[in-house]
């Protein structure tokens, strides 16, 4: 069974950088897909970008292409998240999901719990 | 990027009623298209993959149909536990992207 843990809630400063962290287990870490998605105060999902670890280069939305980078550690199976030069509306609650692939078809699953990022000054 | 529009955006039902969501692609994604449930202070989880194939674990009262850009969700018997915003979710390329959401609430 794949599990998703991610790190805890942070409080950052507008301008400042946050790093969420996303371990996983039971799964074949370094040939999945693991994918970031948030979620801003009562809206909707958001796709940030996704990695395959065995490959290491990631894949990012056009929105957060410049701010965000995704790697892996392959060593502790664990996937990060920097969001950098934050504003208040990245405030959301930020979530690493395991893309599956089976054939030609692909979806999300499991979710991690989501680690909520408030920006505030 | 493609565009995923959800209808309607919330909807209020009975316990027992048949519930319809709609899911629109802005161009044809063939069958790669997902839906996700999603509680308040929760994380979404998975119902349906690959248009219509049930999710391990999910009530058979859901299914999903559909093919090309038009897509539906339907709960054919809806139960307390089912209150909750609805996602669809196109796989077909990068990035991928989400319906606003259905919000299904008690009538």
């Amino acid at each position: 069974q794949v599990q998703v843990i991610q790190s805890g809630a942070e409080v950052k400063k507008p301008g400042s950088s946050v790093k969420v962290s996303c371990k996983t287990s039971g799964g074949t870490f370094n040939t999945d897909t693991l994918t970031w998605v948030r979620q801003a105060p009562g809206q909707g999902l958001e796709w940030m970008g996704a990695i395959i670890p065995m490959f290491g280069t990631a894949n990012y939305a056009q929105k957060f292409q410049g701010r965000v980078t995704i790697n892996a550690d392959k060593s502790t199976t664990t996937v990060y998240m920097e969001l950098s030069s934050l504003r208040f509306d990245d405030t959301a609650v930020y979530y690493c999901a395991r893309e599956v692939w089976s054939g030609n078809d692909n979806w999300l699953d499991p979710w991690g719990q989501g680690t909520l990022v408030t920006v505030s000054s | 990027d493609i565009q995923m529009t959800q209808s309607p955006s919330s909807l209020s039902a009975s316990i027992g009623d048949r519930v319809t969501l709609t899911c629109r692609a802005s161009q044809g994604i063939t069958n790669f298209l997902n839906w996700y449930q999603q509680k308040p202070g929760k994380a979404p989880k998975l119902l349906i993959y690959a248009a219509s194939s049930l999710a391990s674990g999910v009530p058979s009262r859901f299914s999903g149909s559909g093919s090309g850009t038009d897509f539906t969700l339907t709960i054919s018997s809806l139960q307390p536990e089912d209150f909750a915003t609805y996602y669809c979710q196109q796989s077909y390329t990068t990035p991928r992207t989400f319906g606003q959401g259905t919000k299904v609430e008690i009538k």
